[in-house]
């Protein structure tokens, strides 16, 4: 399954919304995760089963989606949330990862 | 809390072996699928291989599959990836990932916790 994420770059002021998708080739249902990662960091996990936030991940995250498509939200960003997040599919044989969305300061 | 730290990253020649190593703790390593999982230059994330918890069901990709070997022993909590045959697109960092439920066989789900990662550079 091809995970296609967009925009690759976006470009956000503080305290503004960020809006990442993420499109799967096949539906995968909402087995869907999110991670985010920052530089010299493995990622962390963020959402599995498309909407639910991991153990610790605040309340302005959030994901919806099923199917195909899938939306990750951060509603206010933090100097701390600016990162590369990558969404993965686990429906499927191989569980594939998109190519990720780098998150900057505008 | 979780912690999982690998090494054994390096510099090596195409045809050349290296072994990873992964050591865990703040979990019981036995119950749960360890992976690893690649970041090459610009490209995806990639599962490479798992192991179940008895070490007993494996993993593989396509593209490491006869090349790369994983196992565990629960005496020391640590997962290791033997690789051989060693090419240039083998270039990336390697991550050591959990799975988050305790199951007997590889499954289908998402990794709760990652190591920072061991580069491993495939150069002449």
């Amino acid at each position: 399954v091809l995970m296609t994420q967009s925009p690759a770059t976006l470009s956000v002021s503080p305290g503004e919304r960020a809006t990442l998708s993420c499109r799967a080739s096949q539906s995968v249902s909402t087995n869907l995760a999110w991670y985010q990662q920052k530089p010299g960091q493995g990622p962390r996990l963020l959402i599995y089963g498309a909407s639910t936030r991991a153990t610790g991940i605040p309340a302005n995250f959030s994901g919806s989606g099923s199917g195909t498509e899938f939306t990750l939200t951060i509603s206010s960003l933090q100097s701390d949330d600016f990162a590369v997040y990558y969404c993965q599919q686990y429906n499927n044989w191989p569980r594939t990862f998109g190519q990720g969305t780098k998150v900057e300061i505008k | 809390e979780v912690q999982l730290l690998e090494s054994g990253g390096g510099l090596v020649q195409p045809g050349g072996s290296l072994r990873l190593s992964c050591v865990v703790s703040g979990f019981t390593f036995s119950n749960y699928v360890m992976n690893w999982v690649r970041q090459a230059p610009g490209k995806a994330l990639e599962l490479v291989s798992a192991i179940t918890g008895s070490g007993t069901g494996t993993y593989y990709a396509d593209s490491v599959r006869g090349r790369f070997t994983i196992s565990r022993d629960t005496s020391k909590n640590t997962v290791y990836l033997q690789m051989n045959n060693l090419r240039a697109e083998d270039t990336a960092v390697y991550y050591c990932a959990k799975d988050p439920i305790t199951t007997t066989v590889v499954v289908l789900s998402y990794f709760d916790y990652w190591g920072q990662g061991a580069l491993v550079t495939v150069s002449s």
